[in-house]
């Protein structure tokens, strides 16, 4: 079975801070990696990854995958108080089917 | 742009009646829909997988005649809850995918919330 473990659960932090949310997948036919931003309603798109050790950036924020060591982070550099959220990591096979870890809440405080 | 929809965006029922939730591409035509289930404070639970035109494929543990699932065009999907109990109370989220395989990029709806009383 597919599984995506996203650590920490829960982060606290102060504006300013640079934080590191770790996403490690075992999946069968792997294909994609994404990260997701999900704040009161349904999860918006931020990266998708499919190649190893390409760093992707939008902004304050940066992704990598090591599709060696299964895993995936999500860095925030510079927290402001909207980047509080919970962040969601999904594995995509070839097929095209996902399997979602169960997210990072991050909080960041004024 | 790729913007999806979801209609309604929160629904209140009586047990035993049925609500059907629309899923709209509304700049795009999406060959793949899919339909999650999220709990409070847990992720997303993917229910079933939709192409247009054909079945609907469900995840294991999802029963196919309890969320009846309709693709019936490149952009519209519908999810059915059939006799609604309280336990399917829930907030229920569709995506679409853009394109062929290969184009693993899912745009999300904004969900329905679903409250069975």
């Amino acid at each position: 079975e597919d599984k995506v473990v996203q650590s920490p659960l829960s982060l606290v932090v102060h504006e300013g801070d640079t934080v590191t949310l770790n996403c490690s997948y075992e999946v069968t036919n792997f294909r994609s990696l994404l990260w997701y931003k999900q704040e009161k309603k349904a999860p918006t798109f931020l990266f998708m990854l499919t190649s190893s050790g390409i760093e992707k950036k939008s902004g304050r924020l940066s992704s990598i995958l090591d599709k060696k060591e299964l895993f995936s982070i999500l860095n925030i550099t510079a927290t402001q108080t909207g980047d509080s959220a919970i962040y969601l990591c999904a594995s995509f096979t070839n097929a095209g089917k996902s399997t979602f870890g169960d997210g990072t809440t991050l909080t960041v405080k004024p | 742009g790729a913007v999806v929809s979801q209609h309604p965006s929160w629904v209140i029922c009586k047990s035993g009646t049925s609500v059907k939730i629309e899923c709209r591409s509304l700049d795009f035509q999406a060959t793949t829909m899919f339909w999650y289930r999220q709990f409070p404070k847990q992720s997303l639970m993917l229910m079933a997988t939709s192409n247009e035109g054909s079945k609907a494929t469900y995840e294991q543990g999802v029963e196919k005649d309890k969320f009846l699932i309709n693709h019936a065009s490149l952009t519209l999907s519908t999810l059915t809850v059939t006799s609604a109990h309280p336990e399917d109370s829930s907030f229920y989220i569709c995506s679409a995918r853009k394109g062929l395989a290969g184009a693993y990029e899912q745009y999300f709806g904004p969900g329905t919330r679903l409250t069975v009383t």
